[in-house]
């Protein structure tokens, strides 16, 4: 099952802040971060693992909440940069790991 | 390291033809998958390997077929190319288990008519 990403796409100012989320119907046990921009593949920005590791190596951080079945994605001071679509997926230990992706969120900076 | 690799870039089928998108990595990695991406929309899993001689389904997995004889290539078959198949196709691959990134191939874009 996909999980759920809102908001479904959000336009900012350069310097706002947003937060992405994304939902599971199951338990989580990990969820990767990704972001594409336009015509690309998409690029890896941080993986969360229950148990709280958090491996990444962007500016942009993120929270993992096993309670909710929730991760969220804080785009903080936001820069021109960060436009694109992002995408959550999870990770399913069941079946090798397979990472599923939610719909993506699109974010847009403007100047 | 030339990461994962996919081919061709482009590709334009017509209805009931057949063919093969290649991928490769050179990374060593247990793990590759492929997903499809329809226009506006996210990415959705159609297989998935494990290691060499083991794949399995992901969620559209109905008119492709894969196999995975060594570690380094994953190719996806297209049985009988339908215009519902028109979509951009990415290859990942990442080491096993789930902490690890996972790296996509640049794409191939094709088109059933």
């Amino acid at each position: 099952q996909q999980p759920v990403q809102s908001p479904q796409a959000v336009i900012l100012r350069e310097g706002e802040d947003a937060v992405i989320n994304c939902s599971s119907s199951k338990a989580l046990y990990s969820v990767h971060w990704y972001r594409q921009k336009h015509g690309e593949a998409p690029v890896f920005l941080m993986i969360l693992l229950k148990g709280g590791e958090q491996k990444g190596h962007e500016k942009i951080s993120a929270s993992f909440n096993e309670k909710k079945q929730q991760s969220s994605l804080y785009l903080t001071a936001s820069q021109l940069s960060y436009s694109g679509t992002y995408f959550c997926g999870t990770g399913d230990p069941a079946a090798g790991n397979k990472l599923t992706f939610g719909g993506g969120t699109r974010v847009l900076v403007k100047p | 390291n030339a990461g994962v690799t996919q081919t061709p870039k482009f590709q334009v089928l017509k209805t009931g033809q057949s063919m093969t998108l290649q991928c490769a990595q050179d990374m060593n990695h247990e793990y590759m998958s492929w997903y499809r991406q329809d226009p506006g929309m996210g990415l959705r899993l159609i297989h998935y390997s494990v290691g060499a001689g083991i794949t399995d389904q992901g969620e559209v997995p109905n008119g492709y077929n894969v196999s995975r004889s060594t570690t380094e290539d994953f190719p996806l078959r297209l049985l009988s190319a339908a215009p519902s198949q028109t979509s951009v196709y990415f290859c990942a691959s990442r080491r096993s288990g789930g902490s690890y990134e996972q790296y996509f191939g640049p794409g191939t874009r094709l088109t059933v008519t």
